[in-house]
């Protein structure tokens, strides 16, 4: 079984300021997925990473995918109350013809004005 | 293009009862997931569906199952529902084998 660890669990910051979430496991993944998933709402997919090292941005998130495809990070700079929610990160790993995601149980960010 | 639809948003069952929930995938998505939400364990795996056979399955009792159909919509039901059910259940789907899921907006269950 494969398990993803996230870190920080909760994070409440001012607006303006920068964080960084971490996603971590001892297992290899072939990609690994982030989503955003607002109260009462379902997880809406923000990023795929495939290859290790791999960075991608996207407006003010920055999204690395580790050397080794074990471990994750994401970087908020300049927060805003809108980037309020769970963040989730979930690894995709491949078993013959399928492909079985699993995910951390998420950082629960807040942005105060 | 339509996104994942999940039916109904809400749904307040008393203790014993059986509920039947439903997910209409993306179209031309042939993979549908079911997950578990809850505050203190997070996103459970369920079971995945996938032209109409079950994929993978999650570590959870007989009285959760699902199906899927023809046309790829799914439904999941649980039977003799406890009280500890109540959470948010999601449906995923997928174009197809490969990785990016895409959710619907879940159904909030009640037991009571």
């Amino acid at each position: 079984t494969q398990l993803l660890e996230q870190s920080p669990q909760f994070l409440s910051i001012q607006e303006g300021e920068n964080l960084t979430v971490y996603c971590n496991s001892s297992s290899v993944f072939s990609s690994l997925q982030w989503y955003r998933q607002e109260p009462g709402e379902g997880p809406v997919l923000l990023v795929t990473v495939v290859t290790g090292g791999e960075v991608k941005k996207l407006k003010r998130l920055t999204f690395q995918f580790g050397d080794a495809r074990k471990d994750s990070s994401l970087h908020i700079t300049a927060a805003q109350p809108g980037d309020t929610g769970l963040y989730l990160c979930a690894g995709a790993v491949r078993g013959g013809s399928n492909y079985k995601l699993t995910f951390g149980k998420g950082t629960l960010l807040t942005v105060n004005p | 293009k339509a996104g994942v639809t999940q039916t109904p948003r809400y749904l307040i069952k008393t203790r014993g009862q059986q509920v039947t929930l439903s997910c209409s995938p993306i179209s031309g998505h042939r993979s549908v997931s079911w997950y578990q939400q809850t505050p203190g364990q997070g996103l459970q795996f369920l079971f995945e569906y996938f032209s109409e056979t079950q994929r993978n399955k999650g570590n959870f009792p007989g009285r959760f199952s699902g199906r899927q159909f023809s046309n790829s919509r799914s439904e999941m039901n649980v039977s003799t529902l406890e009280l500890g059910d109540s959470a948010l259940y999601l449906c995923a789907s997928r174009r197809g084998l490969d990785t990016e899921a895409f959710f619907g907006q879940g159904t909030r269950l009640t037991v009571v």
